[in-house]
């Protein structure tokens, strides 16, 4: 079963600064990769699929490079809403099961 | 506009079964290549996936608790219900239902508002 492993477990940050968060696969999982912010109280939104596909509506400072195993997401520029945990999730090959990471939490500094 | 909501009881006690229905509305559960899918977050924890169903009604569970899940669907009514056999206070968590997009990655582009249950006697 494959694992995601999210660095670092905390991010501390000021607004305007650049966010590079990491995501992990204990293997090779294609460019079958997508990241997520939740905030507070709210249901995670989608940011990025396919590795590096950013979803309607998502900003151009939100970006995301992969495939392999070692995948990032970019934050160019923090805004104050963007602090928020961040989620990496994959699919595995056959049978298709889904895998998050345990997350990464932007907070302000 | 896709929406999805999750209904079901707020507190179960140990040993119970859960049954959660998700109504989904903007889309079809006879679309091909989409599929709906349940995932729990416990209180101040990561999110963990636990089940999906697809048009074709295939299905796949989460490993660890595939003994205790069920997953199936009615699309004339436009639901999604997902059964959890002997809960337990671990179980406690917000559940959500989210659409799996049409694409073969598996991404999730909808996610419904999610329902906090409780697992106390």
């Amino acid at each position: 079963e494959i694992v995601l492993t999210q660095s670092p477990a905390t991010l501390s940050l000021s607004p305007g600064e650049r966010a590079t968060l990491s995501c992990r696969a204990s293997q090779g999982v294609s460019s079958y990769l997508a990241w997520y912010q939740q905030k507070p109280g709210q249901a995670p939104r989608l940011l990025i699929y396919d590795a590096s596909n950013r979803a309607t509506g998502i900003p151009a400072r939100f970006s995301g490079s992969g495939p392999g195993t070692d995948f990032t997401l970019t934050i160019s520029s923090l805004e104050p809403e963007d602090f928020a945990v961040y989620y990496c999730q994959q699919r595995s090959n056959w049978p298709p099961r889904l895998t998050f990471g345990g997350g990464t939490k932007v907070e302000i500094k | 506009q896709v929406t999805l909501k999750e209904s079901g009881p707020v507190l179960v006690k140990p040993t119970e079964t859960l049954t959660l229905t998700c109504t989904v509305s903007g889309f079809s559960l006879s679309n091909a290549r989409m599929g709906v899918s349940w995932i729990r977050q416990p209180p101040g924890k990561a999110l963990e996936w636990l089940a999906h169903i697809f048009s074709n009604d295939e299905k796949s569970y989460s490993t660890s608790l595939k003994s205790r899940l069920t997953i199936s669907k009615d699309t004339s009514k436009s639901q999604v219900v997902l059964t959890m056999t002997n809960m337990d206070p671990v179980d406690t968590a917000t559940y959500y239902c989210a659409r799996i997009g049409p694409s073969g990655s598996y991404f999730v582009d909808y996610w419904g508002q999610g329902t906090l249950v409780t697992v106390s006697s």
